[in-house]
């Protein structure tokens, strides 16, 4: 069985800063690990994941998460935000091979962004 | 045209009605899926399908029943519905052998007075 925690329910944040999400999973065999995003009024999009290899894995937006095997942890980041990126944020874990369909969601950031 | 289509987008009704809510995709996926979205809770998985005669009960399956009506389509039935089934539902699918990752449908908003 595997868990997700998100640390921070809101995250408020003023346009160009930098912002962090935090995630932490619990499971007792190696994992995916995913972001999404959920934009107002939208279903989810996917916005990276790890699989294996580099811990750290970037996606076209700017965003980027380290995978940090023992605390556990894969923590999102951005070093200056947009008000386009006020959105949902939500880590999910799958454990690997047949099973990886068994996405384990956390209960999600809000990221607000103020001009 | 978005690729995974869920009707109604909204829908209000009364505890003890019955209610379909409609997937359709055309990405070819095999998987299909039904989560329920509610304020702290992320979403959780209903009932998931890998083709047409593969169904199988999710997390929170009770009071819940689904249809496989072809490829690309997946219906959630709420029998009889109550109050706390108010949430918002989306539909995704997944593809065998792309990591799992999933496409969401723009989800439907369900209020059971």
């Amino acid at each position: 069985a595997q868990s997700v925690t998100q640390l921070d329910s809101q995250v408020p944040v003023f346009e160009e800063a930098p912002v962090e999400l935090r995630c932490n999973y619990s499971s007792s065999v190696s994992v995916y690990l995913f972001w999404y995003v959920q934009y107002p009024n939208q279903g989810l999009q996917l916005l990276l994941k790890y699989l294996s290899g580099s811990t750290l894995v970037e996606s076209i937006n700017g965003f980027e998460a380290e995978f940090n095997k023992s605390q556990t942890s894969f923590h999102l980041r951005k070093p200056s935000v947009h008000i386009s990126d006020t959105a949902e944020y939500f880590c999910a874990v799958s454990p690997p091979g047949v099973d990886d369909y068994k996405l384990s969601f956390g209960a999600g950031t809000t990221v607000t962004v103020r001009a | 045209d978005a690729d995974v289509t869920q009707t109604p987008r909204n829908r209000i009704t009364k505890t003890g009605k019955r209610i379909m809510l409609e997937c359709s995709q055309t990405k070819g996926h095999d998987r299909m899926y039904w989560y329920r979205q509610d304020p702290g809770l992320g979403l959780r998985l209903i009932y998931y399908s890998f083709d047409v005669k593969d169904i199988n009960k999710g997390e929170i399956s009770d009071g819940y029943s689904v249809s496989r009506q072809a490829q690309a389509k997946f219906s959630l039935s709420l029998e009889s519905a109550i109050p706390n089934q108010t949430a918002l539902y989306f539909c995704a699918t997944s593809d065998v052998g792309r990591d799992n990752e999933q496409f969401f449908g723009p989800g439907t908003r369900l209020t059971v007075l």
